[in-house]
């Protein structure tokens, strides 16, 4: 089983301010994917990567940016944060077959 | 394209009975299946797939699930269910040759003691 990262598991943040969620592993996996997962619903694929600067945006249009220098770190950004990015973020990356999630960050700007 | 329908947002059954929880899918090659559960405040722990061979795969904490090609179902099911199997379900595909998954929107399960 992969060992994923996801820092912090909490945040509480005022609108405009520039946010990084971390997310890492350390199993060497190419394949690495960001959901953003609104309380008790589906998962929406914001963005995925299949290797070092290798970055594609999901099905869910999203105002976030990604960014892979490493194998082991996929971190998410948003330049300005604003009450609709309230949401929980899930990290993944896949070993063999299925992927395998992070704990996520749940995210509440104010 | 692909996608999933879990047409039950809800079910609930009392602890010790069968437990059956619905996936329907469409995808355009030959399907990956995967069953996910989600806990409050975690991320999603993998529970069993389908990839091939045979329709009934067996996963973790006594769950299965049968793969029906010709109904393109994909039912988890656990024989006798307990109370801490109360939970969110997710059922996914992906065509073999896409690394993307698409998600159901979950159903909701509970266990009543």
């Amino acid at each position: 089983e992969a060992d994923i990262y996801q820092t912090p598991r909490y945040l509480v943040i005022g609108t405009g301010k520039k946010i990084t969620l971390e997310c890492s592993q350390t199993m060497g996996h190419d394949k690495m994917y960001w959901y953003q997962q609104d309380p008790g619903m589906e998962l929406h694929l914001i963005h995925y990567s299949y290797g070092v600067n290798s970055t594609e945006k999901g099905d869910l249009s999203s105002e976030s940016t990604v960014s892979r220098i490493r194998t082991e770190h996929f971190p998410l950004t948003l330049e300005s944060a604003r009450p609709s990015h309230t949401s929980q973020y899930l990290c993944a990356s896949i070993t063999g077959v299925e992927q395998f999630f992070g704990p996520g960050t749940r995210l509440t700007v104010l | 394209a692909q996608s999933v329908a879990q047409p039950e947002d809800q079910v609930n059954v009392a602890e010790g009975n069968p437990l059956t929880v619905k996936c329907t899918y469409s995808v355009s090659g030959n399907p990956y299946l995967f069953w996910y559960v989600q806990y409050p405040n975690r991320g999603l722990q993998f529970l069993l797939k389908y990839i091939t061979g045979d329709n009934l795969v067996k996963g973790s904490y006594g769950f299965e699930a049968e793969f029906n090609k010709s109904q393109t179902s994909f039912h988890l099911k656990k024989p006798s269910a307990l109370v801490s199997d109360s939970a969110l379900y997710f059922c996914a595909v992906r065509d073999y040759n896409d690394y993307k998954l698409s998600f159901g929107a979950g159903t909701t399960v509970t266990v009543r003691a």
